[in-house]
């Protein structure tokens, strides 16, 4: 069975960097192909695709963030760590990160989809 | 910049069939998701691959495309499917795109 959970802080200040972990159970991300991704929802608001990181560590951004974030894993934890730079209050929100398996076909890899989620972690941005 | 687009509310009664759709130029090329999210709760992926339904899902939810136009259908609906729905694709290959989400609402 796949786990996945968020853990980091609930407070950070404006201008601060806010870090948060994905600890994965179950499934190995150097095992592939696979790749964990971050979303983020903002209160009563949607779903907000933030990064991907893949099982030979290549990764992607949303373009719309892509300065401010960063991505990156730690194989012997079986974690992978998201980082956002200057947050500001708008940044407040639940952080999920979610198991994405991939299939090849014929040109190359593609993604399944999102089939397991953590329980999300809430972060506050606030001074 | 791409979008995925949905009605941000749809109402069904008990016992009927429903639809939502989701519609962007990038439907087109790639596949669709759709996650059920609950209060409170995280997603649930209900649908992948445009129509393919997860493990534990029941057969009364399915997916389909058209062009253009992805639709999640929840047939025979019940006050469990009572949630948001999001639907999700890709923007060429490797971006995520996902729907701004539609409130199902079982009257």
């Amino acid at each position: 069975q796949i786990t996945l959970k968020e853990s980091g802080p609930t407070l950070v200040k404006p201008t601060q960097t806010l870090t948060l972990t994905c600890t994965l159970s179950g499934v190995s991300l150097s095992s592939g192909p696979v790749g964990v991704g971050w979303v983020r929802q903002a209160p009563g608001k949607a779903l907000e695709w933030l990064a991907v990181i893949y099982w030979d560590d290549d990764y992607r951004y949303n373009p719309n963030l892509k300065s401010r974030l960063a991505v990156i894993r730690d194989p012997s934890k079986n974690q992978v760590i998201l980082t956002v730079t200057n947050v500001d209050p708008m940044d407040t929100g639940t952080y999920f990160c979610a198991h994405e398996p991939y299939y090849y076909h014929a040109s190359g890899y593609y993604s399944v989809a999102f089939d397991v989620w953590g329980q999300g972690t809430w972060v506050t941005v606030s001074s | 910049s791409s979008q995925l687009t949905q009605p941000p509310s749809v109402s069904v009664s008990p016992g009927q069939k429903v639809t939502i759709s989701c519609s962007g130029d990038a439907l087109r090329d790639t596949e669709t998701a759709w996650y059920q999210q609950r209060p409170g709760q995280s997603p649930l992926l209900v649908i992948y691959q445009t129509n393919k339904r997860p493990s534990g899902i029941p057969e009364r939810i399915s997916g389909s495309k058209s062009g253009t136009i992805a639709t999640l259908t929840i047939s025979e609906t019940q006050a469990v499917d009572e949630a948001d729905y999001y639907c999700q694709a890709w923007d060429g290959t490797t971006h995520v795109l996902f729907g701004g989400g539609t409130k199902l609402s079982v009257l």
